[in-house]
């Protein structure tokens, strides 16, 4: 079975200023996960996947998460928040394999950017 | 297709009425994924196909759901007898294969009266 947590439904920050969300799993095996992103009225959009290579992973806009196992986190960062960062942000595990059972998300996380 | 599309984008319906919604996959993808996304959780997973095979059904929520991908391409999700619970965004990714990455649909939003 899988689970994750998203600590924090909503989080603020200045614009300009570091952005942690924060993410933490539960697996009977290795996981592979992922980090996704929502803009109002689009579908979700990935941001950066860990799939048992570097535990420091890059994605698109910025962002970056690193996978730290004995804390059983994947924490998504960006050391400077843009307006446009603005939206709904969601983690994602699926066991070893990679997706073939679906995708088990976490509830998300809304992120406001502070003029 | 260029992405994965979805129809209709909001479906507004009573109580006991059948809906169908239609996923139409980018067409290279052979595996599609239903999720069903109610309001302030995450995307749950309802069922998966490769190609026209459903090899899991797991996440269906009940017998009054099902889905069918006949051609291995444009796959619809039925639910039957539609009750207020069921009121939820219903998105569909689509992959190459089943190991690799998903994407998603814009989601239709099913409001049952």
């Amino acid at each position: 079975a899988q689970s994750v947590t998203q600590l924090g439904s909503h989080v603020s920050v200045s614009e300009g200023a570091l952005v942690l969300l924060r993410c933490n799993y539960s697996s009977s095996v290795p996981p592979y996960l992922f980090w996704y992103v929502q803009y109002p009225n689009q579908g979700l959009q990935l941001l950066l996947k860990y799939t048992s290579a570097a535990t420091l992973v890059k994605g698109i806009n910025g962002f970056e998460a690193e996978f730290k196992k004995s804390e059983t986190s994947f924490h998504l960062t960006k050391p400077s928040a843009h307006m446009s960062d603005a939206a709904e942000y969601f983690c994602a595990v699926t066991g070893v394999g990679g997706g073939a059972d679906g995708l088990t998300f976490g509830k998300g996380t809304h992120l406001i950017i502070q003029p | 297709g260029a992405g994965v599309s979805q129809s209709p984008r909001y479906k507004v319906t009573k109580r006991g009425q059948d809906v169908t919604l239609r996923c139409d996959p980018i067409s290279s993808h052979a595996t599609l994924y239903w999720y069903q996304q109610a309001l302030g959780q995450g995307p749950e997973f309802l069922t998966y196909f490769n190609y026209e095979a459903q090899p899991d059904k797991s996440g269906l929520p009940s017998d009054r759901f099902s889905a069918e991908r006949p051609e291995g391409s444009i796959s619809t999700l039925t639910i039957q007898r539609t009750e207020q619970r069921d009121s939820a965004m219903y998105r569909c990714a689509s992959s190459r294969g089943p190991y690799n990455e998903q994407f998603f649909g814009p989601g239709t939003r099913l409001t049952v009266l």
